[in-house]
């Protein structure tokens, strides 16, 4: 069974320019989830979608991130414009949804903004 | 009320030994408590989880305990090994539906020969 896949697996931009992620979960999937992982730091979840919806973006910062999931498969997280702050690792990760709660996670992006 | 508190940051044990690492939460919805291992470059790979209807959870070296009066859980790696050594996270969840899980800060486990 494949895993997620993830690219870039590297991105350095300057700050004020725009970066695009994208995600392909494991197959058969219907959750897709988008974690933001400061170094030294767990995992904080951005963005959480079940098929085409978004159940959870509480903690989204709307005002320059979006994402979307088109077709219930791959998924793009942009950051538009991006701050030094949003320096990090994007991990992607998916699960089956509706009961089994194991998730599964890619390598992520490693975003350098300077 | 969301945070997932975990300690210690950073943990050396001798290889061969008991390598233990804890997490305390607050939010009593959370139902579900699983266990992360990362490795440099790579996602948080799921080690172990438990539910709060057991008050411990065995597979192969590693345990889970769980006390849920005091809203606490800890990891246990028996007869640590050097391929232990990774970033250990706790984490939490609540119902199904719902399923994003709460991280804590992470324990950098280092294990010595």
């Amino acid at each position: 069974e494949a895993g997620v896949a993830q690219s870039p697996r590297y991105k350095i931009i300057e700050k004020r320019q725009s970066v695009a992620f994208w995600c392909n979960p494991i197959s058969g999937h219907a959750t897709l989830y988008w974690y933001q992982q400061i170094l030294g730091q767990g995992p904080k979840l951005l963005i959480q979608f079940q098929n085409n919806g978004v159940v959870d973006d509480s903690q989204l910062p709307k005002d320059r991130f979006s994402a979307e999931r088109l077709k219930g498969v791959d998924s793009t997280l942009k950051i538009q414009p991006a701050k030094l702050e949003d320096s990090a690792v994007y991990l992607c990760a998916s699960s089956l949804g509706g009961g089994p709660r194991e998730q599964y996670f890619g390598p992520g992006t490693r975003l350098t903004v300077t | 009320q969301q945070q997932v508190k975990q300690s210690p940051q950073s943990l050396i044990v001798q290889k061969g030994g008991i390598s233990i690492i804890n997490c305390a939460y607050e939010n009593t919805a959370f139902d579900y408590f699983p266990w992360y291992q990362q490795f440099p470059g790579k996602g948080p790979a799921l080690l172990i989880a438990i539910r709060p209807d057991v008050s411990e959870k065995k597979e192969g070296r590693f345990t889970i305990s769980f006390n849920k009066s005091a809203k606490q859980f800890s990891l246990h790696i028996m007869d640590s090994q050097p391929g232990d050594s990774a970033t250990y996270f706790c984490a939490a969840s609540m119902r199904v539906g719902n399923e994003k899980l709460t991280f804590g800060t992470g324990t950098r486990l280092t294990i010595i020969p």
